[in-house]
């Protein structure tokens, strides 16, 4: 089944504590996770990926783990800055054709 | 800097009326798409151009009919607006073989309001 869970739906944290977002599928067949991450009026926009042959990649402040027995993947920011306020979308594909995104999850960074 | 285009910004017609709606890529991407966004941010990919040759057609109404003149151009014509139509339509490119190279590219999207 083509389904990509993310949770939370709604995260508020405080300016330099550590966020973390998960998500979840089934799909044996996806081999690339990206997370994009969209601001109010702009498209969404890669932030990192991973591929199935990784369990880790960082990228400064933001690292993506991957589970492939357990088919997770999270998503760590830490230092949270009111700048990281956004929607973040994580997603699972396996061609260039499709993609499959989770419903997202709005994170406010408050000062 | 924005490589993805998309026009018009905002469209608002009501309800029976046709509309279409623009999207240029200048990354010399092979491959486009076209989402639908609605008001909870659910992102949905409604149809994917490989070479202006259709990949992929989402079982979206058939209202809904994509145009492509090349591989850089992907246009998007709803006839018939419903309600239901009301959306951010965002429009995507990306290399062939993006999982090893590059990712998708979003353009800043569409929103249509069906009144």
């Amino acid at each position: 089944q083509q389904q990509v869970r993310q949770s939370p739906q709604s995260l508020t944290v405080w300016e330099g504590g550590t966020t973390v977002l998960t998500c979840s599928y089934e799909d044996s067949t996806f081999n690339y996770f990206p997370w994009y991450q969209q601001f109010p009026g702009e498209g969404p926009a890669l932030l990192i990926s991973i591929l199935s042959v990784s369990d880790k990649k960082e990228d400064g402040r933001f690292t993506t783990f991957f589970n492939k027995r357990e088919k997770k993947l999270s998503l760590h920011i830490i230092d949270s800055q009111p700048g990281d306020s956004a929607t973040y979308f994580c997603a699972a594909s396996e061609n260039a054709y499709k993609v499959i995104f989770g419903k997202g999850t709005h994170l406010h960074v408050l000062p | 800097e924005t490589a993805v285009f998309q026009t018009p910004n905002y469209h608002v017609t009501q309800v029976g009326n046709e509309v279409s709606f623009n999207c240029k890529q200048t990354l010399g991407h092979d491959t486009m798409y076209w989402y639908k966004q609605d008001s909870k941010k659910l992102l949905k990919i409604m149809f994917s151009y490989n070479n202006k040759q259709l990949i992929v057609n989402e079982t979206v109404p058939r209202r809904f009919s994509p145009q492509s003149s090349d591989k850089a151009h992907l246009n998007l014509r709803i006839k018939s607006v419903e309600p239901e139509d009301s959306a951010v339509y965002l429009c995507a490119s990306s290399p062939t073989d993006w999982i090893n190279q590059d990712t998708q590219y979003f353009g800043p999207g569409t929103r249509l309001l069906v009144l």
